[in-house]
Formats: structure tokens, C-alpha cells, sequence
């Protein structure tokens, strides 16, 4: 499947722990963005990465998120000391290079965080 | 900034009837525009986008939507609805600046009735 993988499909994380979350984009896709999307609500930009460089992290909540994309590996979408105010689906999606308006970006399965 | 509004949250359609989702944006300039559909428990796919050019957009499954800069509208339209559409549809938009994120629509949950 040449498509974005997301891992893991499920997490359900205890208040305080740290949460790790994982993309791999499409093959030979160098752009990597991240949504977050709360119950009843649509998808809301978090952050925007190129590979070894954060491109835009305007979404993202000033304290307990960080995320990154290096040279090898996937990336990966950090949440420390987890709230339940943290529950959500977590969506990450690729695209080949800053045209990812052109192409329509290919988004992966998500990863469902459950804070307890 | 933009933003896209999305009406009605839940949409019941007999099958067979027309499916139409409303979709507006607010934008300086004319943006891309989107339609996504998901289904439960997976992640969003692109059923079609306008760029530039013919305003009438085909998408997979016969979906359609038109791009009305008049209107700032970019609503979804099926002819015929079919069981397998039940799903939640989102609008998005992106600006044609250097900025390369999408501003999502709250989405259209859509039931079918048989």
C-alpha cells in the first residue's frame, strides 16, 4: 500500500503520560501535515513539516505538542503529560512538494487518542 | 484568513434522491477548494478539488460540485444517492499564497434511507 500510514490506529493513553504519533508519508512525498479532529467538529490544522524543517506550526498548542520530520523515519507527533481535553482523532496527511494544492493531499487513517 | 461554513450537520436522503451539500468560504482571493468524504473510522479521501479552469468540477462515485466565485460557493451535488454514501462529507479551502494548510468545514453527516 503506497498510500500515508498512520500508527497506532488506537492509543489510549492515562492523564500525565506522554502520547507518540507516527506518519509515514506517501513515498517520495516530502511534505507531511498534521489535523486534529475533536467530536463533532471538522479537521483543524496543527502543524506543517518539510523533511529536518517545521514549515508552519501556527496550529499547534503553545505547551505539551511538539512534532518533527527528520531525514529517515516517519514523523512523529509528540504529546506530553496527556489531558482528556487531548481525546481526539489525529490525522496526518502528505504531499510530493509545496504543491500539495495542485495534488489534494493524500491524508492517512488516523490515529484515535484516548486519554483516561 | 479563511474559513468554510457547512450547514446542517446531519443530512438524510432517500435513495435515489439528489444529494446536495451546501458548502460557502470566506476568502480574499479565489482559493482551492475541496470536498473530502470519510467513512467511519478512516481517514479523509479527496473526492474532488478546483484549481483554475472549468468551474464544474467531476469527482469520483458521481460526485459534482461548481465553483460559483459570485456566490463564494463550491456546493457537492449527486444526482442519485446510493446506500454507499452514507458518510461525513468536509469542504476545504486553501489560500493560493505561500500558505499551504486547509481550512475544513464542520462536515455533513449523511444518512441514506432506503
Amino acid at each position: 500500500n503506497a498510500g500515508v500510514m498512520q500508527n497506532p490506529r488506537h492509543l489510549v493513553r492515562r492523564r500525565g503520560q506522554e502520547a507518540r504519533l507516527r506518519c509515514s508519508p506517501v513515498k517520495g512525498h516530502s511534505h507531511v501535515y498534521w489535523y486534529r479532529q475533536l467530536p463533532e467538529e471538522g479537521l483543524k490544522f496543527m502543524v506543517y513539516l518539510q523533511k529536518e524543517n517545521i514549515i508552519d506550526e501556527s496550529g499547534m498548542p503553545k505547551e505539551r505538542f511538539s512534532a518533527e520530520f527528520p531525514k529517515e523515519g516517519p514523523s512523529i507527533l509528540r504529546i506530553q503529560q496527556v489531558v482528556r481535553g487531548d481525546s481526539a482523532a489525529y490525522f496526518c496527511a502528505s504531499s510530493p512538494s509545496g504543491t500539495g494544492r495542485n495534488y489534494g493531499y493524500t491524508f492517512g487513517s488516523g490515529t484515535r487518542l484516548t486519554v483516561v | 484568513a479563511q474559513s468554510v461554513t457547512q450547514l446542517g450537520s446531519h443530512v438524510s436522503v432517500s435513495e435515489g434522491a439528489l444529494v446536495l451539500l451546501r458548502c460557502n468560504y470566506s476568502s480574499s482571493v479565489p482559493p482551492y477548494l475541496f470536498w473530502y468524504v470519510q467513512y467511519p473510522n478512516q481517514g479523509l479521501q479527496l473526492l474532488l478539488k478546483y484549481t483554475t479552469g472549468a468551474t464544474l468540477v467531476k469527482g469520483i462515485n458521481g460526485f459534482e460540485a461548481e465553483f460559483k466565485k459570485s456566490e463564494t460557493s463550491f456546493h457537492l451535488t449527486k444526482p442519485s444517492a446510493h446506500m454507499s454514501d452514507a458518510a461525513e462529507y468536509f469542504c476545504a479551502v486553501s489560500d493560493r499564497g505561500g500558505n499551504n494548510r486547509l481550512a475544513f468545514g464542520k462536515g455533513n453527516q449523511v444518512v441514506v434511507i432506503p
